[in-house]
């Protein structure tokens, strides 16, 4: 079956720090990729999302690229902010269905400090 | 904004009301969901419609009862609850006949609690 494994957190930051959240996949087929992030109090709001090998989503300063060789889409951002203090969940969605069926991650709790 | 909208964002009940949540999309998606999102565990998909019919529904217990009217709106009916159902109820939508580049929204949640 699908999984997706993310790094353990919390991860905890200083403001301008940069950010690195591993993830990592394993499905059959070609899955498109996403991040998701959950400000406190909030729902899933989409960061960003590639949909084949190599692409790169980039949104609000965060990075990630698809990397099929190492079944990987690690997010990035160059320096953080007290603001994206939130929890990031990586996912995968398996297309040929008729409708989507996610596979999230346990979900990254982030911290980032003045 | 997300084109999902959820009513209500709070809701406290006893385990013996019947209460419904709502769930609207403005999005001309024509699938939707249910997940459920507890503290210390992961999403849980519970029910999702594709083209108004239900496609799938993961062992959700009974008190548990959704209903889609049309391809915008889901509701989640709820009745004699436990305490251990309080957590965040999350809809989402996507269009229908996943393919590359389909994308899931999510609304803002609806957090429950059972008393």
């Amino acid at each position: 079956g699908n999984s997706v494994t993310q790094m353990e957190g919390p991860v905890t930051l200083s403001e301008e720090a940069f950010l690195t959240i591993n993830c990592t996949y394993t499905a059959t087929g070609y899955p498109s990729l996403f991040w998701y992030v959950q400000y406190p109090g909030e729902g899933l709001q989409l960061l960003l999302k590639a949909t084949k090998a190599d692409d790169k989503g980039s949104n609000k300063g965060f990075e990630a690229t698809y990397r099929k060789e190492t079944t990987s889409f690690h997010l990035e951002k160059g320096s953080v902010q007290v603001s994206d203090s939130a929890v990031y969940f990586c996912a995968l969605l398996a297309g040929g269905t008729s409708y989507g069926k996610l596979t999230f991650g346990q979900g990254t709790i982030l911290t980032v400090h003045p | 904004e997300t084109g999902v909208t959820q009513t209500p964002r709070h809701l406290v009940m006893g385990m013996t009301n019947k209460k419904s949540l709502k769930c609207e999309q403005h999005l001309g998606h024509n699938a939707m969901y249910w997940y459920k999102q507890s503290a210390k565990k992961p999403l849980e998909l519970m029910f999702v419609y594709s083209l108004e019919e239900r496609v799938e529904n993961n062992s959700v217990p009974s008190r548990f009862s959704p209903e889609c009217p049309n391809s915008s709106h889901l509701f989640l009916h709820l009745h004699t609850l436990q305490p251990e159902d309080s957590a965040l109820y999350l809809c989402a939508s996507s269009q229908a006949w996943v393919g590359v580049g389909n994308t899931i929204y999510f609304g803002e949640g609806s957090w429950l609690t059972v008393v």
